[in-house]
């Protein structure tokens, strides 16, 4: 147990749902992250916020939307993708962004099956 | 640019082997090194973390040393067991208010 719990695990979904994954912390992080982890890929970092302020948007296509309504909690909204989306999304905190200590809290991720 | 180089995989190993899995770095200034572990079914986590030269870093039986002269942060362990098997990441922290740049990973599949 991380302290990062991330829900559902599982997510089948078809090219046109909008659905949404949560991610929660109460480990009193300032910094949250949404990764992209696909097979034989890079773990590709989609999305930094801090202090609830979005700080990196790593060229992601519009059709993912993240939301950050306060330090504990990040959403990654989702709509129309497409079957190249499906992976395993990460979503992790870390007490500040970047420094010489900084120490990523992961959840276990959202398999995705986009059909 | 900042980025982080892994041997690719994955590596199969014996009980009982000796594990090195490579791990080189490109960065501006003095970055903190990590390996990150994940674990079947499960998402990263820290393994250990080197934050200046010549420091080495050591959990679980793991070690790991910051050669500034190599850039390298080459994870190594004397005996690897069935439960060790996983994913490794090697990653670095270029400077505060910057994410952890990873590498790709390396699978290591070790077998009794």
């Amino acid at each position: 147990e991380t302290g990062v719990t991330q829900t559902p695990r599982h997510l089948v979904m078809g090219m046109t749902n909008k659905k949404s994954l949560k991610c929660e912390q109460h480990l009193g992080h300032n910094a949250m992250y949404w990764y992209k982890q696909s097979a034989k890929k890079p773990l590709e970092l989609m999305f930094v916020y801090n202090f609830k302020e979005q700080t990196e948007n790593n060229s992601v296509p519009s059709r993912f939307s993240p939301e950050c309504p306060n330090s504990s909690h990040l959403f990654l909204h989702l709509h129309t993708l497409q079957p190249e989306d499906s992976a395993l999304y990460l979503c992790a905190s870390s007490q500040a962004l970047g420094g010489r200590d900084e120490k990523l809290f992961f959840g276990s991720g959202t398999q995705l099956s986009v059909l | 640019g900042n980025s982080v180089t892994q041997m690719e995989g994955p590596v199969t190993l014996s009980e009982e082997a000796f594990l090195t899995i490579n791990c080189t770095y490109t960065a501006t200034g003095y970055p903190s090194l990590f390996w990150y572990v994940q674990y079947p079914g499960e998402g990263l986590q820290l393994l250990l973390k080197a934050t200046k030269a010549d420091d080495k870093g050591s959990n679980k039986g793991f070690e790991a040393t910051y050669r500034k002269e190599t850039t390298s942060f080459h994870l190594e362990k004397g005996s690897v067991q069935v439960s060790d098997s996983a994913v490794y990441f090697c990653a670095l922290s270029p400077q505060a208010g910057t994410a952890l740049i990873f590498g790709k990973g390396t699978t290591l599949s070790v077998s009794s």
